[in-house]
């Protein structure tokens, strides 16, 4: 069963530019989340998905951000016109129930 | 505000000596508190967790300990190895949400 993939890894974008990073999660787990950790910071919440549906976003900024988790496919984390503050390491982590979230290696974000 | 707090960056620890990492939290209604472990490069590893029922959970070389009153919970690793040199995260869980700690490296020392 492999774990939590997310891709890409590194993704450098400019100010301006759009960034996606994906995650699909393990095998049989319908529950996705979202986190980011900016540098000497913890991970701080951003979004919890269930197919096709937002069920907290409470941690996204208002602007900017979105996601989604289709029905067939990854799940996609969007954040229109980057700015240099967007840069830090972002990690999805699925879940067959609460609490118990198995995390992805991560995608680090630089935006020049 | 932090809810989840790790007050020391940094630990050294010499190989086969206790590792205590600590943390406090501010929110009585926290439903687990959890441990991860995060190697440069990689995603955080559950390690462990505890029920707010409860006020010890082991697991091999891994015990947590709560203390409700105080708002305080520890993980003792015993005794400490090398490739247990890592960033440690404190969490809890509130709802669907787990809320992190800034963590604290550990250094186990040789």
């Amino acid at each position: 069963n492999a774990g939590v993939m997310q891709n890409p890894r590194h993704l450098v974008r400019r100010r301006g530019q759009e960034a996606r990073l994906r995650c699909s999660p393990m095998k049989g787990h319908s529950h996705v989340y979202w986190y980011r950790q900016l540098p000497e910071e913890g991970l701080k919440f951003m979004v919890y998905l269930q197919k096709e549906n937002i069920i907290d976003e409470s941690g996204m900024p208002k602007e900017r951000f979105s996601a989604e988790f289709p029905k067939e496919g990854p799940s996609i984390l969007r954040i229109q016109q980057v700015v240099r503050g967007d840069s830090a390491a972002y990690f999805c982590a699925s879940s067959p129930r609460n609490y118990e979230q198995y995390f992805g290696p991560g995608t680090r974000l630089t935006v020049t | 505000d932090q809810q989840v707090k790790q007050n020391s960056p940094s630990l050294s620890v010499q190989e086969g000596r206790i590792s205590i990492l600590n943390c406090d939290y501010t929110n009585s209604m926290f439903d687990y508190f959890l441990w991860y472990k995060k190697y440069p490069a990689e995603g955080p590893t559950f390690l462990i967790s505890i029920s707010s029922i409860k006020d010890k959970n082991e697991d091999g070389r891994f015990t947590v300990f709560l203390n409700k009153s105080a708002k305080h919970l520890s993980l003792h690793i015993v005794p400490s190895q090398p490739g247990d040199s890592a960033v440690y995260f404190c969490a809890a869980t509130e709802g669907d949400k787990i809320i992190f700690g800034k963590g604290t490296r550990l250094h186990i020392l040789p």
